[in-house]
């Protein structure tokens, strides 16, 4: 397809499993974004990645969360030992140089 | 980035123009007015974006204030698929690859 591609759409895990969310973004962007979005709330800003560089780690809520984007395409989030308040919509999105930033459709994450 | 104020939300019949208000009264000189949308369960959508100059495209009309300090955005023939939260932002000259800082948006319902 075109657009941002995340998977899985849905994720449910046990509080204290480890999650790997995936996002393909459309490709030749160099540049990659994840967001976190609670319920009834905007997105908010977790990391950005330029190639396999990852620039911009500042919202990153702690250190269980770890995103890698290793050979400047698909990027991975990761996060461990997850708790109830991880519960979140996960964005990914991605851009080329001065155009908008493009999202994907999500991965809603539930905690147990 | 300059902060935003929009109504939590609006109502507007089918076929109708919706016009969304923005406040930014801290707007900076090098700072655009960018629009997003999001529609139930998938990611933000790019719509337009404006320096100062009002824009226009096959989505939707952005009027900016001559003081930049706030701005509309105009759907001219709403219909139920423009439902969704609206959010401005915003954010440096698209040169700088930045992440996005939403607020809460407003949230568009169209009546039929």
């Amino acid at each position: 397809g075109a657009g941002v591609s995340q998977s899985p759409r849905y994720k449910v895990a046990k509080r204290g499993q480890d999650v790997a969310l995936r996002c393909d973004p459309i490709s030749g962007h160099v540049s990659l974004f994840w967001y976190q979005q609670a319920l009834g709330q905007g997105p908010e800003f977790l990391t950005y990645f330029q190639n396999e560089a990852q620039l911009d780690k500042s919202g990153l809520p702690s250190d269980r969360f770890f995103a890698e984007r290793p050979e400047g395409s698909v990027s991975t989030l990761k996060i461990q030992r997850t708790q109830q308040e991880d519960s979140a919509v996960y964005l990914c999105a991605s851009s080329l140089g001065l155009q908008p930033q493009h999202f994907g459709d999500g991965t809603r994450l539930s905690i147990l | 980035d300059a902060k935003t104020t929009q109504p939590p939300s609006m109502d507007c019949a089918e076929g109708r123009a919706a016009n969304l208000p923005c406040n930014h009264s801290t707007i900076s000189g090098n700072e655009y007015v960018y629009w997003y949308r999001q529609i139930h369960s998938q990611g933000p959508q790019y719509i337009i974006h404006g320096l100062k100059n009002n824009e226009t495209n096959e989505m939707a009309s952005l009027i900016i204030t001559e003081d930049r300090k706030s701005s509309t955005l105009i759907l001219p023939h709403a219909t139920l698929r423009d439902t969704a939260v609206y959010y401005c932002i915003v954010r440096v000259s698209p040169n700088r690859d930045d992440k996005i800082i939403f607020g809460k948006g407003t949230r568009l319902h169209i009546l039929p």
